[in-house]
C-alpha cells in the first residue's frame, strides 16, 4: 500500500527556516516525479516544487531561491528546505507522487497518492 | 504561465442532480488536465487524468471531457459524498497550475 506521511511543520517567524519530511512507503521515491503542494488557510492549492527521477529540480516562482526540494533515496524520503520564509508562506504543505501514464505518444503528468499534509504557520 | 480559471466557483445542487463544472486554460494544453476533489480538512483525491481518465477507483458517475483550452467535470447524479471541493489542474506545463477551486454545497 501506497502511504505518505508528512512531519516537519510548526510555528516559525519570518526569516527563519524549517525543513519539511516526507516518508514514502508501498514505492521508491528515486524511482518517480515527486512534488509538494501547498494550500494557504482558506485558499486554493498552489504547486510548490517537484524533483525527477533523474534527479531535476523545478520551483514555483513564489519560492524559487528560497526552498530546496531533496531526496534521501537510503530513508525512502522526500524533503522541502525552506529558507527566508515569509507571512505568505504560511500554510499546509502536502508531498504527492506524480503518476505517469503514456496515451498514444503524450505523457501526462497527475498527482495519484498525497500525504496527509503538514501545517507551517510563519508569524512573529 | 498558464492560468486556469474555473467557473462557477460555487455550486448549490441537491442529492440525484447532474452537476458540471467548467476549467479554461489560458492557452491551449491540449488533453493535460486533470480534476481533484478535496473534503475539508483531508489532502485532495485525484478523480480524472488526461481530461477524461477515470482514476481507478472513482465511482463512473464522475467524467471528464475537453481538450484545447475548455473542460468540464461532469457528476452524472450527485451523491451526498461528493459535496467538496473541486479542482483542476493543467499538466501541460513543468508548474503544473491548478484552478481556484469550485465548492459544491448542498441545496
Amino acid at each position: 500500500e501506497v502511504q505518505l506521511v508528512e512531519s516537519g511543520g510548526g510555528l516559525v517567524q519570518p526569516g527563519g527556516s524549517l525543513r519539511l519530511s516526507c516518508a514514502a512507503s508501498g514505492f521508491t521515491v528515486s524511482s518517480n516525479y515527486m512534488s509538494w503542494v501547498r494550500q494557504a488557510p482558506g485558499k486554493g492549492l498552489e504547486w510548490v516544487s517537484v524533483i525527477y527521477s533523474g534527479g531535476s529540480t523545478y520551483y514555483a516562482d513564489s519560492v524559487k531561491g528560497r526552498f530546496t526540494i531533496s531526496r534521501d533515496n537510503s530513508k525512502n524520503t522526500l524533503y522541502l528546505q525552506m529558507n527566508s520564509l515569509r507571512a505568505e508562506d504560511t500554510a499546509v504543505y502536502y508531498c504527492a507522487r506524480v503518476g505517469i501514464t503514456m496515451i498514444v505518444v503524450a505523457r501526462h503528468y497527475y498527482f495519484d497518492y498525497w500525504g496527509q499534509g503538514t501545517l507551517v504557520t510563519v508569524s512573529s | 504561465d498558464i492560468q486556469m480559471t474555473q467557473s462557477p466557483s460555487s455550486l448549490s445542487a441537491s442529492v440525484g442532480d447532474r452537476v458540471t463544472i467548467t476549467c479554461r486554460a489560458s492557452q491551449s494544453i491540449s488533453s493535460y488536465l486533470n480534476w481533484y476533489q478535496q473534503k475539508p480538512g483531508k489532502a485532495p483525491k485525484l478523480l480524472i487524468y488526461a481530461a477524461s481518465s477515470l482514476q481507478s477507483g472513482v465511482p463512473s458517475r464522475f467524467s471528464g471531457s475537453g481538450s484545447g483550452t475548455d473542460f468540464t467535470l461532469t457528476i452524472s447524479s450527485l451523491q451526498p459524498e461528493d459535496f467538496a471541493t473541486y479542482y483542476c489542474q493543467q499538466s501541460y506545463s513543468t508548474q503544473g497550475t491548478f484552478g481556484q477551486g469550485t465548492k459544491l454545497e448542498i441545496k
